[in-house]
């Protein structure tokens, strides 16, 4: 079946640092690869997402690459904001019995991001 | 239109009882979805609807969990005999499906806490 993995967190960074959150995963077909952000408080929001292999999403300075060579979508940033701290989880979509649906998704475990000043 | 809202926002109930939650997706969207998230945990699918035909579910759905949206609008989960295992976030979300989907909204969720 589908899975998805993310890098263990939590991650804790200064200010303006640069971020990568590692997401791998394991589907059958072509799925689509998304990230959702969690802000406390609140429900989970879509950060970007790709839907073929080697499209670039991006939304808010993060960036993520869908690699079909190396199952891999990683989440960057090139200067973090505190406003920034949140959940991340990394997410997939495939074939199904109603066909591709982007709110039927396989998440990965989330990566707590916190950022000081 | 103010997202998908869900309600109660928390619910504590005791082992044995029954409970339900109420989801109202945003009105114009046929997809409607429900999961389930332990702490510490992603999402996890428990089943969802097009319209108000329920076109999948998930293992994970045991026959004590029953979801409807009967009228292709807002949708129930009822759980039957709670368990302390039952304890999550238990989350809606909703998207318009046409030649294709749109992306999925989320609402802020029902937290159950079985005591």
């Amino acid at each position: 079946g589908n899975s998805v993995t993310q890098m263990e967190g939590p991650v804790t960074l200064s200010e303006e640092a640069f971020l990568t959150i590692n997401c791998t995963y394991t589907a059958t077909g072509y799925p689509s690869l998304f990230w959702y952000v969690q802000y406390p408080g609140e429900g989970l929001q879509l950060l970007l997402k790709a839907t073929k292999a080697d499209d670039k999403g991006s939304n808010k300075g993060f960036e993520a690459t869908y690699r079909k060579e190396t199952t891999s979508f990683h989440l960057e940033k090139g200067s973090v904001q505190v406003s920034d701290s949140a959940v991340y989880f990394c997410a997939l979509s495939g074939d199904n019995a109603g066909g591709t649906s982007y709110g039927k998704l396989t998440f990965g475990q989330g990566t707590i991001l916190t950022v000081h000043p | 239109d103010t997202g998908v809202s869900q309600d109660p926002r928390h619910k504590i109930t005791k082992r044995g009882q029954n409970v339900t939650f109420r989801c109202d997706p945003i009105s114009e969207h046929n997809r409607l979805y429900w999961y389930r998230q332990t702490l510490g945990q992603g999402p996890e699918f428990l089943t969802y609807f097009q319209n108000e035909a329920q076109l999948e579910k998930s293992r994970l759905l045991s026959d004590r969990f029953s979801a409807e949206r009967p009228k292709g609008s807002f949708s129930t989960l009822e759980i039957q005999r709670t368990e302390q295992g039952d304890s999550a976030m238990y989350l809606c979300a909703s998207s318009l499906r046409r030649a294709v989907d749109t992306e999925a909204f989320f609402g802020q969720g029902t937290r159950l806490t079985v005591v």
